[in-house]
């Protein structure tokens, strides 16, 4: 089956920068997401990495390393806004084939402080 | 334009009690997701529609909770002799199909007493 490991909570200053790793195992594996999560609210998508590399999406940038099974979200300039659950999520083939479910991580909570 | 909704925006119901969450996709979304997320958790996957039919049920946690699509669009998740460990909150997801981005509904929280 599929697991995914990235950390629990992590605290950073606003205007840094952060990087929350994922690191993941699976079969059959197609790309990794990222998605945000405020309290209370819905997760919304941030970015899909299918090939190695560095995607830049504004402040965000996430990264994926196929053959370490690795990958990250890392965050510039960070904002007070920036304080929510982030969740990397693989996409890989599921129990059935032919269909690429999306199994999600734990999260991680990013605290933004002054 | 209109996202995914879901009814209730919160439920509260006594244990035993049987309960029915809605979900409305985006239009023309052929897949549908249901997932659970207790508090300060992650995504529990429950269930995946491709148009009407479930060809992934393999999420839901007992014989009590069922789900049901029509019409390729609405999708209801029933959940039966409600107990307490129920309590969390029914988030629902649309995509263009299971290989596009999948778009959440607020969610709806249930609380069971």
């Amino acid at each position: 089956g599929q697991s995914l490991e990235q950390p629990s909570e992590v605290t950073a200053v606003e205007g840094a920068i952060v990087q929350i790793n994922c690191t993941y195992q699976t079969s059959g594996f197609y790309g990794l997401s990222w998605y945000q999560q405020h309290d209370g609210g819905a997760p919304t998508f941030l970015s899909y990495n299918a090939l190695d590399g560095l995607e830049e999406t504004g402040r965000f940038s996430s990264f994926l390393s196929r053959s370490d099974s690795y990958g990250y979200l890392l965050l510039q300039e960070l904002q007070m806004k920036d304080s929510a659950s982030y969740f990397c999520a693989v996409r890989d083939n599921g129990r059935r084939g032919g269909y690429q479910k999306v199994t999600f991580g734990t999260g991680t909570k990013l605290q933004v402080i002054p | 334009g209109a996202g995914v909704s879901q009814s209730p925006s919160n439920k509260v119901t006594e244990k035993g009690k049987d309960v029915e969450l809605r979900c409305d996709p985006i239009s023309g979304h052929t897949a549908l997701y249901w997932y659970r997320q207790s508090l300060g958790q992650g995504l529990e996957f429950l269930i995946y529609f491709q148009g009407n039919s479930a060809p992934d049920k393999s999420g839901l946690p007992s014989d009590r909770f069922s789900a049901e699509r029509t019409g390729g669009s609405v999708s209801t998740l029933t959940i039966q002799r409600t107990q307490q460990e129920d309590s969390a909150v029914y988030l629902c997801a649309s995509s263009r199909d299971n290989q596009e981005t999948q778009y959440f509904g607020p969610g709806t929280r249930l609380l069971v007493l």
